[in-house]
This record gives structure tokens, sequence and C-alpha cells, in this order.
């Protein structure tokens, strides 16, 4: 059972650089979301998606895009890395598009440093 | 005022303590609402869900009251393995289901 996987585990990037987190599901669940975690801020909601070909922003989606060509992918991108960026990203689905009561099964985060 | 505010602690307690954690939430259209716990360095898990007649799984028991906003988590006959970050967790109202997260509360549980 893999659930949520994300690729890096750990990233170093220069300020300007650009790159793309992965976070792939394969418990066919129709929403996934991005959430950054920061020392002293919590969890914050950057896009998400309720199904394959939707994605909305969430609290803080400055500087990141999301696509969802496929149920199982919902990759992250950084178009122009920023220190502001450093954080910790977790990638989470559940079962529902539109639930209220569904919980959410996390990835293993990646840690994402930049310089 | 934050959406969801938790006491950060951290709450230091022995073995076998009872300890309780509150969480206040802003919004009162929010309509689900859940403890989720943390370790150190690892992603959040699902504790367990908070219903309105409260509930109850093990030593762990979940409040809501709704007119004043609150949450709480009762841990009882507390574990060294009980020692993480809880997270109080409420659905945003008017979006689809999506989850806003209090800052934590840190445990820590000495033999």
């Amino acid at each position: 059972n893999a659930g949520v996987t994300q690729t890096p585990k750990f990233q170093v990037l220069k300020t300007g650089q650009s790159m793309t987190l992965q976070c792939a599901q394969d418990m066919n669940h129709e929403y996934m979301s991005w959430y950054r975690q920061d020392p002293g801020m919590g969890l914050r909601l950057i896009h998400y998606s309720v199904g394959a070909g939707i994605t909305d922003q969430g609290e803080v989606p400055n500087g990141y895009n999301v696509s969802r060509s496929t149920t199982e992918d919902f990759p992250l991108r950084l178009l122009s890395a920023a220190p502001s960026q450093t954080s910790v990203y977790f990638c989470a689905s559940r079962q529902e598009g539109y639930s209220y009561n569904s919980p959410l099964h996390f990835g293993n985060g990646t840690r994402l440093t930049v310089t | 005022r934050k959406e969801v505010e938790q006491d950060p602690g951290p709450f230091n307690v022995p073995e076998g303590a009872t300890v309780a954690f509150n969480c206040t939430y802003s919004n009162s259209a929010s309509q689900s609402f859940f403890w989720y716990r943390q370790d150190c360095r690892k992603e959040p898990k699902l504790l367990m869900s908070v219903y309105s007649s409260g509930n109850e799984d093990g030593r762990f028991t979940a409040q809501l009251n709704r007119a004043s906003q609150y949450i709480s988590l009762l841990i009882r006959d507390s574990k060294l393995s009980d020692s993480a970050t809880y997270l109080c967790v409420v659905t945003r109202a008017y979006e689809q289901g999506n989850l806003i997260f209090g800052k934590g509360t840190k445990l820590s549980v000495k033999p």
C-alpha cells in the first residue's frame, strides 16, 4: 500500500530556480491538496483539486502552480524559488472531491531549502 | 482572530497523567472537526473526528461545543508514545471541505 507518495524528500534550490514537487496517490482519491508547514505557522493550504482537470487556489498560492491531468498525480511547481518558500511541503488526498467528513491522507513531506 | 487557535504548550506531563487540550475556532459555519497527531518531522495523521455528542476512542475523548465554538481533547493514562503535537482541525465554511489546521499543541510525556 503506497498511499500518497511525494518526491523528492529533500531539495536545495538557489533563488530563481524552478522545480516541481511530485505527488502521486494510488487510492483513486478525487481530492488532492498541497500544504506548506512553517515553524509557528501551522499547515497552510497552497492549492487543491477536487478531481482531474479541476484546480483551485488555497490560502497561500502565490509563487506556485499546479495541474491535475490524471486522478493519480498532482505536481506542485515552483516558478522562481525564493527564500520565503523554504518550508516543508505536504501533499494530501481524500476519497471524495467534496466532503466534510473524510480524513486526509498525507504524504511523507518534502523538505525544501532555498538559498 | 485566527480561524483556529490552540495553546502551543508544551505540556510536560508524567506517564499516567490525564491531560486536556483546548481549541477555539472563529467561523460558526464550520461543519466538521478533527484532531490530528503529528510526530516530530513526520506527516500529520488523523487521530479522531469530533462529533457534536462527544466521542471516545480508548483513552482519547473529544468534545465539541458549537455554541462556544470550542473543541477539546482529553487523554487519559498518558503513555510515552503519546508524545507528539496535536493539531486541531476544522473545515472551512463554504469551501469544498478544505481543512484549516491550528498550529498545534505539543505534548511531552515523561517517565
